[in-house]
């Protein structure tokens, strides 16, 4: 089966320190890759994707993430992160090919960032 | 362009009950999909409709079912709740059926 594996489930951070969130997924054919970001008690929103072009991809909030096809990879980075970055970050992946709107969601990564 | 809208927001219901929850995508989205979210088990799928039709759906019992609208509007219906079914439950809409989806503020289920 489809999976999606993010390497981080806890990370804590000091501010000005840079990220570095890991996610893979399994699936060989054409994707297109998600990551969204859930700041507490509010509903989930883009970060930034990924369909197709240069695979290196910049987002909000100064926020890029790297597709490496050949590592079936798309991992998050931010090189200074603040505190109003702390909230749950999600990796996701849809298959280009389906025509579904069926998104395969990691397990999420919470994030914890000290003033 | 309002957002994606889902009502209720908080439910309480005792096992054994059912539940419809309600969602409005955004003006134009043709794409509704429906994701429960646990601490234990993630975001998973539940289903997707695009135009009225039901095009994918997660590995849940049956007892969990949704149908879509005319107007784009989506429902889904949970029947004979169970405490496992305890959960948020996330609607987004999407203009493109595989690109950025958009998401509601969930409808907070308690089982009681």
């Amino acid at each position: 089966a489809q999976s999606v594996s993010q390497h981080n489930h806890h990370v804590i951070l000091s501010e000005a320190a840079s990220l570095e969130l890991g996610c893979n997924y399994s699936y060989g054919g054409t994707v297109n890759l998600f990551w969204y970001v859930q700041y507490p008690g509010q509903h989930l929103q883009l970060l930034l994707k990924y369909f197709s072009g240069d695979p290196l991809v910049k987002g909000i909030k100064g926020f890029e993430a790297e597709f490496i096809k050949s590592k079936f990879s798309f991992n998050l980075r931010k090189p200074s992160v603040q505190w109003s970055d702390t909230a749950e970050y999600f990796c996701a992946v849809i298959h280009g090919s389906s025509n579904t709107g069926k998104l395969i969601f990691g397990q999420g990564t919470t994030l914890q960032v000290k003033p | 362009k309002a957002g994606v809208t889902q009502t209720p927001r908080y439910l309480i219901k005792t096992r054994g009950q059912q539940v419809t929850l309600s969602c409005s995508p955004i003006s134009g989205h043709r794409s509704v999909s429906w994701y429960q979210q646990t601490p234990g088990q993630g975001l998973q799928f539940l289903f997707e409709y695009f135009s009225e039709t039901q095009r994918n759906k997660g590995n849940f019992p049956g007892r969990f079912s949704g149908r879509q609208f005319s107007n784009s509007r989506s429902e889904m219906n949970v029947s004979t709740l169970e405490l496992g079914d305890s959960a948020l439950y996330l609607c987004a809409s999407s203009l493109d059926p595989v690109g950025e989806q958009f998401f509601g503020p969930g409808t907070r289920l308690t089982v009681l």
